[in-house]
């Protein structure tokens, strides 16, 4: 089975500062990757996903994530932050093959800034 | 071009009660899938519909059933509902493999 782990609840940073909001997942394979943001009393919004390719990912809102096979990890990133970039933030993560080809989040991640 | 949507916006509901929840694709879309979004929690993955069938399922009972029109709209059922199933149910939208997955706004149930 698939899983999706968060390790901060809660991440804060100033404006202007760098940010990064942590990932690790366990999914047997290469899994496809993503990062959604959701802002209060709405939706997901889909922000970027890995496929296959450059480790490094570009995003929607400046924002990139960086894939890590050896750590199984996919860290959300942005050079300088922005007030307006303050949501909650989930990973995802989908198997490529087989039958549970569903997405599975994590717990997420609420950024302030 | 609209995006996902959902109705209702807000729902309140009693125990033992059912419900049906709607949902329209993102425009030229054909792939429905729905998720459960607990308070302080992630998404977690009910079904999905394609072609009006049923084809993968998540970890829930079967008192969560769904139905997908000709016109790619879906909608939700909960029958004999618990307090438990009180939470934000979101339906996002895809064109195979769905890689990429558009999201509605959801629709907050409260179940008293």
């Amino acid at each position: 089975a698939q899983s999706v782990a968060q390790p901060e609840d809660q991440v804060n940073v100033a404006e202007g500062n760098p940010l990064t909001v942590k990932c690790t997942y366990s999914v047997s394979g290469n899994p496809y990757l993503f990062w959604y943001v959701q802002y209060p009393n709405r939706g997901l919004q889909f922000l970027l996903k890995y496929i296959t390719g450059d480790n490094l990912v570009k995003g929607s809102y400046g924002f990139e994530a960086e894939f890590n096979k050896s750590q199984t990890s996919f860290h959300l990133k942005k050079p300088s932050a922005l007030v307006s970039d303050s949501a909650l933030y989930f990973c995802a993560v989908r198997p490529r093959s087989g039958s549970a080809r569903q997405l599975t989040f994590g717990s997420g991640t609420q950024l302030t800034v | 071009d609209a995006g996902v949507t959902q109705s209702p916006t807000h729902l309140i509901k009693t125990r033992g009660q059912q419900v049906t929840l709607r949902c329209s694709p993102k425009s030229g879309h054909d792939t429905v899938s729905w998720y459960q979004q607990a308070l302080g929690q992630g998404p977690q993955f009910i079904f999905q519909y394609y072609e009006e069938e049923e084809r993968q399922r998540g970890n829930f009972p079967d008192r969560f059933s769904g139905h997908q029109f000709p016109n790619y709209s879906s909608e939700l059922n909960v029958n004999a509902l618990l307090l438990g199933d009180s939470a934000l149910y979101l339906c996002a939208s895809s064109l195979p493999p769905g890689l990429e997955q558009y999201f509605g706004p959801g629709t907050r149930l409260t179940v008293t």
